[in-house]
């Protein structure tokens, strides 16, 4: 079954390194998303990318990086980590239609200390 | 102009009962509304979902109505369960290339209580 997966599932790393969280998708979707999940503010888009090599912004991209060198992947780079970017973070794929469903991966829980 | 309105922030239903979100939107650009709902632990998961184009869409037991002029929709879940505990988000997006992008509401977490 096609699916996404989210790696780690939990993290904790100290303010000021650099930290990745992988996004792997086997659905073929063009479009990927990275939201963060925090109480009382819902899921806010991170970045987002709609194909190969391409990547965009979202509604809070500081201090976040992406990039797509293939279909089924969307990494996730925190620079320079800070305790603010403490939350959990999702992936989202889905199909061409920009009011297609969204599928995401399980979340990864990130503690910057 | 781009954010979604959710309330309430929780909900505590008896079983049987009915739970009631609200959601509210400012641009009218948005054309898709759906709702998502997320257990603990998991990632959210696309429940129902409208377009504006018709005023009420039924799946079993939830619902969604739709008022185009007031710019609002809202979630009925009839005969709640207890294994309808989750947080749902309403969200808004639309086919229009600078507002495809999904925006979700703050989420309202569910308690259904035996």
């Amino acid at each position: 079954d096609a699916e996404i997966t989210q790696s780690p599932r939990h993290k904790i790393t100290e303010t000021g390194r650099q930290v990745t969280l992988a996004c792997h998708q086997t659905w073929n979707h063009n479009n990927m998303f990275w939201y963060r999940q925090d109480l009382g503010h819902g899921l806010r888009l991170i970045h987002y990318s709609y194909g190969v090599q391409d990547t965009n912004k979202g509604e809070v991209s500081d201090g976040y990086s992406v990039s797509r060198s293939n279909t089924e992947d969307l990494p996730l780079t925190l620079e320079s980590a800070a305790s603010s970017q403490t939350s959990v973070y999702f992936c989202a794929s889905r199909a061409h239609s920009s009011t297609g469903e969204l599928f995401f991966g399980e979340g990864s829980r990130l503690t910057v200390l | 102009q781009q954010q979604v309105k959710q309330s309430p922030q929780s909900l505590i239903v008896q079983k049987g009962g009915i739970s009631i979100i609200n959601c509210a939107y400012e641009n009218t650009a948005f054309d898709y509304f759906p709702w998502y709902q997320q257990f603990p632990g998991k990632g959210p998961a696309l429940l129902i979902a409208i377009r504006p184009d018709v005023s009420e869409k039924k799946e079993g037991r939830f619902t969604i109505s739709f008022n185009k002029s007031a710019k609002q929709f809202s979630l009925h879940i009839m005969d709640s369960q207890p294994g309808d505990s989750a947080t749902y988000f309403c969200a808004a997006s639309s086919a229009k290339t600078s507002y495809d992008k999904v925006i979700f509401g703050p989420g309202t977490s569910l308690s259904v209580i035996p």
